[in-house]
C-alpha cells in the first residue's frame, strides 16, 4: 500500500458546483495533513491544513479529516475556473522528519 | 522579494554531463529540501537537511549530492547525467523539519538529451 493514494483524475466538475477531492494515508499514527495546489508549469503552494479530526473551513475550501478511516479530504464549494489544478495532498511519515505527497489529483472547473 | 529562489530555471544538457542546481531562501527556515518531479507529476523527497545537517537521504543514485554551505542555501550536483534524470527538481523549505508548511521555490526543468 502506498503511503498516502490519491486518485490521479481528471476530476470534471462544473462551475459553480462542489469539487470533493480525497486522500488516504496509511501511517495511523500520522498527526497532520497538508493539501497543497500545483497549477500547470508553478510549484507547489499550501491551502490547508488540518491537525484534529472534523472539519475546518477557510472560504470556499473545507479539509475533512477521518483518522480512524484514515482519509483526509479537501471539499471546494463553488468551484471556479481558476480552481483547475492538480491538488496534492502531503502527510509527515518517517519520524515525521519528511512529508510524502500523494500522487496529486487533477481538477478541471468547467465554465 | 522572492522566498525560495532556484538557479537555472531550465536546465538542458546531453547524457554524461555534470550539473549543478543552486537553491536560496531568505525565510530565514531551518530546513531545506530537493523534490523530483517527474512527468507523471509524482513529487519525490529526495533530500533533506535540517541547519546544514543531511537528515533524510531517499534512495538516490549516489550521481546526486546535496550540499549545504549554511542554512540558508542548498545545492545539488549531479554527475553523469542519465535521460531518466529529465524532470523538474523543487527546492523547497520549511521552519522545522516534516511538520510544517513548506515553501517551494519555482522549479528547475532539466532536460537530459
Amino acid at each position: 500500500q502506498k503511503e498516502v493514494e490519491q486518485n490521479s483524475g481528471p476530476l470534471s466538475v462544473p462551475e459553480g458546483a462542489i469539487a470533493s477531492l480525497n486522500c488516504t494515508y496509511s501511517d495511523r499514527g500520522s498527526q497532520s495533513f497538508f493539501w497543497y495546489r500545483q497549477y500547470s508549469g508553478k510549484s507547489p503552494e499550501l491551502i490547508m491544513f488540518i491537525y484534529s479530526n472534523g472539519d475546518k473551513e477557510d472560504g470556499r475550501f473545507t479539509a475533512q479529516l477521518n483518522k480512524a478511516s484514515q482519509y483526509v479530504s479537501l471539499l471546494i464549494r463553488d468551484s471556479q475556473p481558476s480552481d483547475s489544478a492538480t491538488y496534492l495532498c502531503a502527510v509527515p511519515s518517517g519520524g515525521y522528519q519528511k512529508v510524502t505527497f500523494g500522487t496529486g489529483t487533477k481538477l478541471q472547473v468547467i465554465p | 522579494d522572492t522566498a525560495v529562489s532556484q538557479t537555472p530555471k531550465y536546465l538542458v544538457t546531453q547524457m554524461g554531463n555534470d550539473k549543478s542546481i543552486k537553491c536560496e531562501q531568505n525565510l530565514g527556515h531551518d530546513t531545506m529540501y530537493w523534490y523530483k518531479q517527474d512527468s507523471k507529476k509524482f513529487l519525490k523527497i529526495m533530500f533533506s537537511y535540517n541547519n546544514k545537517e543531511l537528515i533524510i537521504n531517499e534512495t538516490v543514485p549516489n550521481r546526486f549530492s546535496p550540499k549545504s554551505p549554511d542554512k540558508a542555501h542548498l545545492n545539488l550536483h549531479i554527475n553523469s547525467l542519465e535521460l531518466g534524470d529529465s524532470a523538474v527538481y523543487f527546492c523547497a523549505s520549511s521552519p522545522l523539519a516534516g511538520e510544517n508548511e513548506q515553501f517551494f521555490g519555482p522549479g528547475t526543468r532539466l532536460t537530459v538529451l
